[in-house]
């Protein structure tokens, strides 16, 4: 089962606004957070991560906010550059595990000039 | 030190044959990841090395595969009598003891059953 859910497969947004890719997740008992970026013919590759004693976190134009309540996270991308477009996912640690990530399907952001 | 690599870029092979994979972790990373990706879906876990031993394995990886990590260093992954199933993005990633979760993935080999 899908305990990273990330429901919007795609986002195209004009380069200089910001982009808002959502997650969910059903495990209340995920402590972590984190987001990763994928360039195409390349791995993913850390972006920025949250834990779960914060609401938020912030690393220059990226921007994570946690909502335990809803379970649901959000990365912020301000502003958005045409060099951002790539595929976005969502991970959290594995329950049980040492350290394993479970990874949404992801989300394909278009930035256009 | 150039990052994760991983060898060969992209693998070919009908059904039936074995493959194997190999992946040169960052050299100062004593843990290592191997993940599977499908079309359209995240990674999956498949398996995890600290050092030399293989510390878990996820339910996907079936008795088929097989991964190795020998010296701690480089990690080879081996499917055995392969199926049009395990046609899939193999992802190898790297971490230290100091960054659990902040991998660093290799490019993936691509492996195509035909």
């Amino acid at each position: 089962d899908q305990q990273v859910k990330q429901n919007s497969p795609s986002l195209s947004v004009q380069e200089g606004r910001i982009s808002i890719l959502n997650c969910d997740y059903t495990n209340s008992m995920f402590d972590y957070f984190l987001w990763y970026k994928k360039y195409p013919a390349e791995g993913p590759t850390f972006l920025i991560s949250i834990s779960s004693i914060k609401d938020k976190n912030e690393d220059g134009r990226f921007t994570v906010f946690l909502n335990k309540s809803a379970k649901h996270l959000s990365l912020h991308i301000v502003p958005s550059q045409p060099g951002d477009s790539a595929v976005y996912f969502c991970a959290a640690p594995i329950t049980n595990s040492g350290y394993a990530l479970n990874f949404g399907k992801g989300t394909s952001l278009l930035v256009t000039p | 030190d150039t990052g994760v690599s991983q060898d060969p870029r992209h693998k070919i092979t009908k059904r039936g044959q074995n493959v194997t994979f190999r992946c040169d972790p960052i050299s100062e990373h004593n843990r290592l990841y191997w993940y599977r990706q499908t079309l359209g879906q995240g990674p999956e876990f498949l398996t995890y090395f600290q050092n030399e031993a293989q510390l878990e394995k996820s339910r996907l990886l079936s008795d088929r595969f097989s991964a190795e990590r020998p010296k701690g260093s480089f990690s080879t992954l081996e499917i055995q009598r392969t199926e049009q199933g395990d046609s899939a993005m193999y992802l190898c990633a790297s971490s230290s003891s100091g960054t659990v979760y902040g991998y660093t993935f290799g490019s993936g080999t691509r492996l195509t059953v035909v």
